[in-house]
């Protein structure tokens, strides 16, 4: 099976602030690799699909780099609807990693 | 707007089976892949399995014993029937429809505990 792993599992920052998540595959899933969103007693949100593409609707601040084994997730502007849990998911038996918790600092 | 709502009952008894429902609306259950998720308090997301609109299943090795997801297309529902539960199943569980290999519209979750 194939984990995922993401740092920091909680993140404290300002609005404005550039934030960066990380998710690590325990072995190469190419680009397929997708972000969501979770805010308290809703479901995860799609953001980002095969690492880098953009959901329709989804803000532009949001934005999904890497491949292989190593991805990033970008918020350019932190706002204040950004503060929630950030999970990465991969393709090929659908695991999720174990979430990233932006808090307000 | 695609929309999907779970039911069933939230609370299950020890060694008894699990059964939820979920509904679709506002778009066809026809073509897509339509899945259960659950996430247990602090964690994150669990896959279960998913079933086409022509029966094709596919299940979690680590659920595959326990685990059955049907269709009923004249109903535009889908279900899932978790046998021999333990608390360890104790969880929110989601019904999501699959768009490739990734999870686009979600039900608003319902939490189900298991106890006795």
């Amino acid at each position: 099976d194939i984990q995922m792993t993401q740092s920091p599992s909680t993140l404290s920052a300002s609005v404005g602030d550039r934030v960066k998540i990380t998710c690590r595959a325990s072995q190469n899933i190419n680009y397929w690799l997708a972000w969501y969103q979770q805010k308290p007693g809703k479901a995860p949100k799609l953001l980002i699909y095969q690492a880098s593409r953009l959901e329709s609707g989804v803000p532009s601040r949001f934005s999904g780099s890497g491949s292989g084994t190593e991805f990033t997730l970008t918020i350019s502007s932190l706002q204040p609807d950004d503060f929630a849990t950030y999970y990465c998911q991969q393709y090929d038996s659908y695991s999720f990693g174990q979430g990233t918790k932006v808090e307000i600092k | 707007q695609v929309q999907l709502q779970e039911s069933g009952p939230g609370l299950v008894k020890p060694s008894e089976t699990l059964s939820l429902k979920c509904t679709v609306s506002g778009g066809s259950i026809n073509t897509y892949y339509w899945s259960w998720i659950r996430q247990s308090p602090g964690k994150g997301p669990e896959w279960l399995g998913y079933i086409y609109d022509d029966g094709r299943t596919k299940y979690s090795p680590s659920l595959k014993s326990r685990l059955t997801i049907s269709v009923d297309t004249s109903k535009s529902q889908f279900s899932l029937k978790l046998t021999s539960v333990t608390a360890a199943d104790t969880a929110v569980y989601y019904c999501a429809r699959q768009r490739a290999y990734v999870f686009d519209y979600w039900g608003q979750g319902t939490l189900v505990t298991v106890s006795s």
